[in-house]
């Protein structure tokens, strides 16, 4: 069975970090670009960051670029999300996603969240 | 990074047929794959369409998708009453980012 499982969410204050984590089974994660996608309660969903199949080509939204870091580990099959310099909106219910393939153009099939939320 | 555009609504009565429709520009609609997903309440988003109209395995023939120019349009021909949810469209944009529509909210009458 294909799963994608997000794990690592929390209750974090502001300015501290976070790291999420994605473990995939059943699948083969080297095959598939890879994306993380939040969405605040009661709202729509907002693309966070994109990372190529081998990990040489990552992407971010402009509200995330130099404070969130997408990064994977093929050999553990898992995708990752480093999280600095957090802030009260960046809490959200975070999802991981393959592509359907290893070109980067498509949010195929996703895991089934994590909460993130930032709160003193 | 802007959204694509969508109703924020949509409704009609079981068995009726509805479309939404996913406005974009020629960076992302008009050059790349449009996709389509349904998020039930509660539940995280489920791909009911991709590369514009190709439906996965699983997803009843109901659901259909097309695209012309910089816009796309989902379908939803004998409207069920679990179809209530909310629907997102999705493409890739040459900004190097993907882009999702503000969502439709499904209301079955």
């Amino acid at each position: 069975q294909v799963q994608l499982v997000e794990s690592g969410g929390g209750v974090v204050q502001p300015g501290r970090s976070l790291r999420l984590s994605c473990a995939a089974s059943g699948l083969t994660l080297s095959n598939y670009a890879m994306h993380w996608v939040r969405q605040a309660a009661g709202k729509g969903l907002e693309w966070v960051a994109t990372t190529s199949f081998d990990g040489d080509n990552k992407f971010y939204a402009d509200s995330v670029k130099g404070r969130f870091t997408i990064s994977r580990d093929n050999f553990k099959n898992t995708l990752f999300l480093q999280m600095n310099s957090l802030r009260g909106e960046d809490t959200a219910v975070y999802y991981c996603a393959r592509a359907l393939d290893t070109a980067l153009g498509s949010v195929a099939y996703w895991g089934q969240g994590t909460l993130v939320t930032v709160s003193s | 990074q802007s959204v694509l555009t969508q109703p924020p609504s949509a409704s009609g009565t079981p068995g009726q047929r509805i479309t939404i429709s996913c406005s974009g520009s020629s960076s992302n609609i008009g050059s790349n794959y449009v996709y389509w997903y349904q998020q039930l309440p509660g539940t995280a988003p489920k791909l009911l369409i991709y590369k514009n109209d190709q439906r996965p395995s699983g997803v009843p023939d109901r659901f259909s998708g097309s695209k012309s120019g910089t816009s796309a349009s989902l379908a939803i021909s004998g409207l069920r009453s679990d179809d209530e949810g909310d629907y997102f469209c999705a493409a890739w944009d040459d900004s190097l980012s993907v882009l999702f529509g503000g969502g439709t909210k499904v209301t079955v009458l």
